[in-house]
């Protein structure tokens, strides 16, 4: 089974407006982090935000949050007041356990255009 | 600024040929990953090591190899080199604990002629 699964290839959003990026997880382990990253066409990963299995509260980083519904296995991006800048590919990563260098789990990625 | 290192940043080459691609990563960081990124595909586990050691390997093709030195910075040799060996290869850094982010360097751009 996949660790993490992104069922969104594209996306569209108006700017200023909010938008979702889906992504559900599959672990048995009870220890795991979950993270996400912004890939721009100029190719780098940037590390956006991350959720710990523990966590009560949802993450937020700025405009970004992270929707976390550990019954439903669920990490969705939240990008809220979308700028034309936040057009890109978004990759969703979980990290299991508490052993030291535990590999990552990538999604395949939503691709999100912001329209004007 | 990531905190990690690669070079070159851009590498074009002929069929057949080796090139060795070099990654430094974030201070303190033990653990180094590398990814292949082929053309609108997604992140492509290669293989990562902890500390000097091979922890997990993924799809990765037996004409690449790669190493963690002493000093922690790795090296990713691809070998007998084909055409649909072009990609961007990326190194990722994390400190030890599931809590802990990769953070990935620039990419290597490598062009197969």
């Amino acid at each position: 089974a996949q660790k993490i699964t992104q069922t969104q290839p594209g996306m569209f959003v108006q700017e200023k407006e909010a938008v979702t990026l889906d992504c559900t997880y599959d672990t048995s382990d009870p220890s795991y982090g979950l993270f996400w990253y912004k890939q721009p066409s100029s190719g780098e990963m940037i590390f956006l935000i991350y959720q710990g299995s523990y966590d009560q509260q949802n993450a937020t980083e700025g405009r970004y949050s992270l929707n976390f519904q550990k019954a439903r296995k669920s990490a969705n991006l939240v990008i809220s007041a979308s700028q034309l800048g936040d057009s890109a590919m978004y990759f969703c990563a979980m990290r299991e356990g508490a052993d030291t260098g535990n590999q990552f789990y990538f999604g395949t990625g939503t691709s999100l255009t912001v329209i004007p | 600024d990531s905190g990690v290192t690669q070079t070159p940043k851009h590498l074009i080459t002929a069929t057949g040929q080796r090139v060795t691609l070099r990654c430094s990563p974030r201070s303190g960081d033990l653990s180094v990953y590398w990814y292949q990124q082929s053309l609108d595909q997604g992140l492509q586990f290669l293989i990562q090591y902890y500390n000097g050691e091979e922890r997990a390997k993924g799809n990765i093709l037996e004409r690449f190899s790669a190493q963690q030195f002493p000093d922690l910075h790795s090296e990713l040799n691809l070998s007998s080199l084909e055409l649909g060996d072009s990609a961007l290869y990326f190194c990722a850094s994390s400190a030890s604990g599931w809590g802990q982010p990769q953070h990935f360097g620039d990419g290597t751009r490598l062009s197969i002629l």
